[in-house]
């Protein structure tokens, strides 16, 4: 079975600090998608990043950067630089079953993010 | 690119009425879709697998008679909220995922419908 943990329920930040929202994960697969969404107040889900399981480079898009560990099973997501608009809540997601399209997500509690002014 | 599309984004029903959710795929053809509901400060669970022509299939614990659910098209899945309660009340968001051949599959997510049963 698929799950995914974060610790983290929620983290409070003064803008320009740097925040770190971790993710692990658990799978039998060795084929998998995994995903970061932001959710803001109005709900809707927004797409940040998705990585397989065979890339583990870590990529950097902006003040936005991602530390895929398979080793311990981790996906963590840094904003460099916080701003007020980062405060949302943040989810990690896996997907198996890659191929057939037939499984849906399995996502994380979420990480509720302040970043006060 | 590929969206998906759901509707209503808000909708506020009397206790005991039904209400419908309809979810779009425009632009692709989705075989599968997914239904998940969450409810204020949780995550997102999954309600239901919505497949193209035949049945869905409902995760432990969600009430298929009361979640209907149906895909008659490639591009339209429906969730039908049968004789809502208050409890009831939450936010439902569907998803699709494009077979994009080797590449994987990518998925997108509906805007989410609020669902208020007073």
């Amino acid at each position: 079975a698929q799950k995914v943990t974060q610790a983290q329920t929620e983290i409070s930040v003064v803008e320009k600090e740097d925040v770190t929202l971790d993710c692990v994960y658990e799978t039998r697969d060795t084929t998998y998608y995994l995903f970061w969404y932001k959710q803001p107040p109005s709900g809707e889900l927004v797409f940040l990043i998705r990585r397989n399981s065979f890339d583990e480079q870590n990529e950097i898009s902006g003040r936005y950067s991602w530390n895929f560990q398979k080793s311990t099973s981790s996906f963590n997501f840094t904003i460099t630089a916080s701003q007020v608009v980062d405060s949302a809540v943040y989810f990690c997601a896996l997907s198996e079953d890659v191929l057939a399209g037939r499984r849906a997500l399995t996502f994380g509690s979420g990480t509720r993010l302040q970043v006060q002014p | 690119g590929a969206v998906v599309s759901q509707h209503p984004s808000w909708v506020i029903c009397k206790s005991g009425t039904s209400v419908k959710i309809e979810c779009r795929s425009l632009d692709f053809q989705a075989t599968t879709m997914f239904w998940y509901r969450q409810f204020p400060k949780q995550s997102l669970m999954l309600m239901a697998t919505s497949n193209e022509g035949s049945k869905a299939t409902y995760e432990q614990g969600v009430e298929k008679d009361k979640f209907l659910i149906n895909h008659a098209s490639l591009t339209l899945s429906t969730l039908t909220v049968t004789s809502a309660h208050p409890e009831d009340s939450s936010f439902y968001i569907c998803s699709a995922r494009e077979i994009s051949g080797i590449s994987g599959n990518t998925i997108y997510f509906g805007e989410g419908s609020w669902l208020t049963v007073v």
